[in-house]
């Protein structure tokens, strides 16, 4: 079974451009949460969609946004980028429920640096 | 409100020393589950385990052990015998089940250096 996977894994812009990144999850898993993580933050939680719509949001600005498609494929979306936003941005993939079986698997994140 | 603890920020061991990772949490759920995750430098996060609320049971898989205390609210991560591959940080985590948020709660990780 194929893992989450995230694109790009690096990326490059400049103060006041918006990036897109992409997350696909584990097949048959309908919950994609996004998370930030900075060496002075740690790991924060962005928001989490499960079967299109967004379920759970932590506290960032309403510059960050996401949307998830019907194939549970998930984007993220960061307008207007200041510094700050330079991060680590992980994926992670879970089917979603409630029961004790339900985990959260993690992608390989999209390094992102803000100049 | 839910709370995960690392107080153990970094921790250097030599190898083949035994540590142990210590993961406090705080949850008014009856039900909930607790993991750990492992995140190598390259950056993605590994899961190790996850427990049950209803189940204390410890568990041994190889060099790791976890220990599970509801009545300290901790879950301990014991590496055994450390070895230089083990150098990582460290997360706990906690995912509650009350008001159908299934948030996960992380804790703010540990970094373990083991030094050859």
């Amino acid at each position: 079974k194929a893992g989450v996977t995230q694109t790009p894994r690096y990326l490059i812009k400049t103060r006041g451009q918006q990036v897109t990144l992409s997350c696909s999850p584990i097949s048959g898993h309908r919950s994609v949460s996004w998370y930030q993580q900075t060496p002075g933050q740690g790991l924060q939680f962005l928001f989490e969609y499960f079967s299109e719509t967004q379920r759970n949001k932590g506290n960032f600005p309403g510059r960050f946004s996401g949307r998830q498609f019907s194939n549970s494929r998930s984007e993220m979306n960061v307008s207007t980028l200041e510094l700050g936003d330079s991060a680590l941005y992980l994926c992670a993939s879970s089917g979603g429920l409630a029961g004790p079986t339900d985990t959260q698997y993690f992608g390989p994140g999209t390094r992102l640096t803000v100049l | 409100a839910q709370k995960v603890t690392q107080a153990q920020t970094e921790i250097s061991v030599v190898e083949k020393e035994d540590v142990t990772l210590d993961c406090v949490y705080e949850t008014r759920d009856t039900t909930y589950y607790l993991f750990w995750y492992k995140q190598p430098p390259s950056g993605e996060l590994v899961f190790l385990i996850r427990r049950n609320s209803f189940d204390e049971q410890n568990e041994i898989s190889g060099r790791y052990s976890w220990n599970f205390q509801k009545s300290t609210s901790s879950f301990n991560f014991t590496i055994t015998a450390s070895q230089v591959v083990d150098s990582a940080v460290y997360f706990c985590a906690l995912k509650g089940t009350t008001s159908g948020t299934y948030k996960y709660i992380f804790g703010t990780g540990t970094r373990l250096k083991v030094l050859a």
